[in-house]
């Protein structure tokens, strides 16, 4: 099973809203990620977890606040955000964090701030 | 700065046609080269990788690339291209420490949108 699930598939929310997006992952991986992508754009990364504690955070606004609460389970709390956040956000596992580690995407949650 | 390019973004092909998607990116030292395909509605799946060895690499449904590192390039063929093949298609690189990556960090090229004609 090469499956990495993701909830809410849409999630709309006001600039004053809190929200979280859930990952969940069984393969037994151990790094999982997220991305954002906007619109005719490539995927660009945002958090990379690494046996559950946080390894890369690519210089994200303090409104995303990534939390790994086991192995399967990534999520990404969301306060205060812009417009220009709207975006599909996509979550990725793989076995670790070596560069040869193939990367299994979720279907992404799309979120739109108004 | 790292990057990947794709030349192409939009392709527009007859079904049986040859497809070949081109992929560069700007590293010098070791990379590991990634092909994803995106199909509509669909989440990203990985349609073949190389790391090493044989130049050429099969994947999934028919696809395969070659990586020619005197041209740093990573090009996407398939011989004989079905409607279903439409989908958006990603190069992505991921190098390591020595050429400034971060591990685990995909870099994606901008994509190149393929439709292909009944």
């Amino acid at each position: 099973d090469t499956e990495v699930t993701q909830t809410p598939k849409h999630l709309v929310m006001g600039m004053t809203n809190k929200k979280s997006l859930k990952c969940e992952q069984h393969m037994g991986h151990r790094a999982m990620y997220w991305y954002k992508q906007k619109a005719k754009k490539p995927p660009e990364l945002m958090f990379v977890y690494s046996y559950e504690k946080l390894s890369i955070n690519e210089s994200v606004p303090s409104r995303f606040s990534p939390e790994c609460p086991n192995s399967s389970l990534l999520n990404l709390h969301l306060h205060a955000l812009q417009p220009e956040d709207s975006a599909l956000y996509l979550c990725a596992s793989s076995q670790g964090l070596a560069a040869r580690e193939t990367q299994y995407f979720g279907p992404g949650t799309r979120l739109l701030v108004l | 700065a790292q990057s990947v390019s794709q030349h192409n973004h939009h392709v527009i092909l007859s079904e049986a046609a040859s497809l070949e998607l081109g992929c560069n990116y700007s590293y010098g030292g070791t990379v590991n080269l990634f092909w994803y395909v995106q199909y509509p509605g669909q989440h990203l799946q990985l349609l073949l990788k190389y790391f090493s060895g044989d130049p050429l690499v099969k994947g999934i449904k028919g696809f395969e690339a070659e990586f020619i590192k005197s041209k740093f390039s990573f090009n996407l063929r398939k011989p004989s291209v079905q409607w279903s093949d439409t989908a958006e298609y990603f190069c992505a690189v991921k190098s390591g420490p020595e050429n400034g990556g971060s591990q685990g960090n995909l870099i994606f090229g901008k994509g190149t949108k393929l439709s292909v004609k009944p």
